[in-house]
């Protein structure tokens, strides 16, 4: 069966430093991955998508970067977090599209505080 | 763009009570997905709907992919104290677009 794995669970960060949060996948091969951004429990944002190694695709400009060097590794990163970073951070994948949406599938989650 | 509508925002069961609430989308979708996210935790899938008309059940869970694909229904029967939680809608023609969610508690 498929699993998704983010880590860290909770991150505190100051302002102005770097960041990096993983995500892998195990049980598939090629899924697309995405990140989204999730603002007091409401309102999933998606932040990027992936369809295959080193694509990226960015929905909205902002301090944020994606990078995806593996297959089943998805990676979300900032040079410089800035305090409207904080939030919950959600890793999910689906099985590639054919002919239709694919459900997306969820990890649990990074609680990321910026103080 | 792609918007949906998402109610009720919140609401209050008491045990044993069935709930209902739905999204609307002011374009045509051709998938619906209803998810559910505890506290400091990732959406689960509960029910992924393809086509008009599709009527899918999930234990006490009924979701319903309205006929003019602008909408969707979600029915909880018999509600338990684990129901609480937010409920998410989410609907595609291309790229996935989620409610702002129903957040259900417990009466107190």
């Amino acid at each position: 069966s498929q699993t998704i794995h983010q880590w860290p669970a909770t991150l505190v960060q100051p302002v102005g430093s770097p960041l990096s949060l993983e995500c892998t996948v195990e049980g598939t091969s090629n899924p697309n991955l995405y990140w989204y951004r999730q603002a007091a429990g409401r309102g999933l944002q998606l932040l990027f998508y992936s369809v295959g190694i080193g694509q990226i695709s960015s929905e909205v400009p902002q301090n944020l970067s994606a990078s995806r060097p593996q297959d089943r590794q998805f990676i979300l990163s900032s040079k410089k977090l800035l305090l409207s970073d904080s939030g919950f951070y959600l890793c999910a994948w689906s099985y590639p599209r054919m002919g239709g949406v694919q459900p997306q599938h969820f990890g649990d989650g990074t609680r990321l505080s910026i103080l | 763009g792609q918007q949906l509508n998402q109610s009720p925002q919140s609401m209050f069961i008491q045990e044993g009570e069935d709930v209902s609430m739905n999204c609307t989308s002011s374009s045509i979708f051709n998938t619906w997905l209803w998810y559910k996210q505890d506290p400091g935790e990732g959406p689960v899938l509960l029910i992924a709907l393809y086509k008009a008309g599709e009527l899918t059940s999930n234990g006490r869970l009924t979701a319903q992919f309205g006929i003019t694909r602008k909408d969707s229904f979600l029915n909880i029967s018999a509600s338990i104290p684990s129901d609480v939680g937010i409920y998410f809608c989410a609907g595609s023609q291309g790229n996935l677009i989620f409610g702002k969610g129903t957040k259900l508690s417990v009466k107190p």
